[in-house]
């Protein structure tokens, strides 16, 4: 069956630092791949996809950036981190092809100080 | 541009009581899918339901039900008899599939739910 990683779960950053979060996805091949921010009081924001290696849109302008560089691994990063940067950060997959729903992560809560 | 509405932004119920969840979108496409996700305090998005534009019949799951209606652009979530371990945020959320997108959710704000014993 597929299962999806993400880590840490939780994380506290000074403003400025950099960040990385990682996600995988096991048990299939060829998924899309999803980064979603839900920021404090708010819904869930689409922040970029991906349905292949090194193939990344981006669906807001910000202060983050995001890489595949495997099949299955999709990271977000940032080089120096913003307050306005704090939310909880999830990843979700679909399959490849066909028409279902999204699978998530269990989230990294993530606090810029 | 598309958009899902959850007006509900809070509801509290005491166990047992029947409770209903609205969810209204917008969309100019014909061909489109609709989800609900069950968000814990754990954070987890918990997936509940999808449906296509396609699929207008009503569908029952053990004490949840939905109720899809394009006429009105709604569907909406009724959970049956609350329990304890119902509450929690519900998020309806749209979809098209362009290129593989299908995981471009547009999701409501959420309603909290809470089920007091």
């Amino acid at each position: 069956s597929q299962t999806i990683h993400q880590w840490p779960a939780t994380l506290v950053q000074p403003v400025g630092s950099p960040l990385s979060l990682e996600c995988t996805v096991e048990g299939t091949s060829n998924p899309n791949l999803y980064w979603y921010r839900q920021a404090a009081g708010r819904g869930l924001q689409l922040l970029f996809y991906s349905v292949g290696i090194g193939q990344i849109s981006s669906e807001v302008p910000q202060n983050l950036s995001a890489s595949r560089p495997q099949d299955r691994q999709f990271i977000l990063s940032s080089k120096k981190l913003l307050l306005s940067d704090s939310g909880f950060y999830l990843c979700a997959w679909t399959p490849g092809q066909g028409i279902t729903e999204a699978f998530f992560g269990q989230g990294t809560r993530l606090t810029v100080v | 541009a598309q958009k899902v509405t959850q007006a509900q932004t809070e509801i509290s119920v005491v166990e047992k009581e029947d409770v209903t969840l609205d969810c209204v979108y917008e969309t100019r496409d014909t061909t489109y899918y609709l989800f609900w996700y069950k968000q814990p305090p754990s954070g987890e998005l918990v997936f509940l339901i999808r449906r296509n534009s396609f699929d207008e019949q009503n569908e029952i799951s053990g004490r949840y039900s939905w109720n899809f209606q394009k006429s009105t652009s709604s569907f909406n979530f009724t959970i049956t008899a609350s329990q304890v371990v119902d509450s929690a945020v519900y998020f309806c959320a749209l979809s098209m599939n362009y290129g593989g997108s299908q995981g471009n959710l547009i999701f409501g704000k959420g309603t909290k739910l809470s089920v007091k014993p």
